[in-house]
């Protein structure tokens, strides 16, 4: 399996701009996490998916940020308008939910985000 | 919520030398406990876990040990080599939950 893939993996953009962020589970996975990681902050989740479904998203900081899953195999996250407190590495990880041996969940490379 | 303490924060080691870094857990209903390992410019990866109902899990270098009693659990990495240089975090999940908590990693450095 090709792994959870992430896109873009290094976006620079200005402050005030959209900033849209893209994951593909891994195929048969039914839960999805967006993950934000900060030196000050370590690693934060910032909202999960079971089934396409949002379940928790306690972690998104503010009104900027949103995030979908329009299906099984996708899901964006955006950031409008940015601001230079937005820059991290986003990672976007998932799951199968259910059965033996299903705990792992697994990472994508991550985006670097730099917001001037 | 659950909140989870991981020391130390940075740790250096000789080659061949073991490795400890311990996390403890404030939620009783937590029981499951992953630990990650994240290279340079990559994610976390899991390189070994354990549930509740056991005390250790070992695989070939590394193992974890875990006491419920006082809520703390431990990853040991022996013979220690330059490739085990990284960052590990540490992590808890609630029984039947699907949100991971992580501590605040431990960067290891393992001198040739």
């Amino acid at each position: 399996d090709a792994g959870v893939i992430q896109s873009p993996r290094h976006e620079v953009t200005e402050m005030g701009q959209e900033v849209t962020l893209r994951c593909k589970p891994i195929s048969g996975h039914n839960s999805l996490f967006w993950y934000r990681q900060t030196m000050m902050r370590g690693l934060e989740l910032l909202i999960y998916f079971n089934n396409n479904v949002p379940i928790d998203d306690s972690g998104m900081p503010e009104d900027r940020f949103s995030a979908k899953m329009p299906n099984a195999s996708f899901s964006t996250l955006k950031i409008q308008p940015s601001e230079p407190r937005d820059s991290a590495v986003y990672f976007c990880a998932s799951r199968r939910l259910g059965g033996f041996g299903t705990d792992t969940q697994y990472f994508g490379p991550g985006t670097r985000l730099t917001v001037l | 919520g659950e909140n989870v303490e991981q020391h130390p924060s940075t740790l250096s080691v000789q080659e061949g030398d073991s490795a400890v870094i311990k996390c403890t857990y404030s939620d009783s209903a937590s029981n499951y406990f992953p630990w990650y390992k994240q290279e340079l410019g990559k994610g976390p990866q899991l390189i070994i876990d354990i549930r509740s109902n056991v005390g250790e899990k070992k695989d070939q270098r590394i193992a974890v040990t875990l006491n419920k009693t006082a809520k703390h659990f431990s990853l040991h990495i022996t013979e220690t080599q330059p490739e085990d240089s990284a960052v590990y975090f540490c992590a808890a999940r609630k029984a039947a939950g699907n949100k991971l908590t992580f501590g605040g990693g431990t960067r290891v450095l393992v001198k040739p």
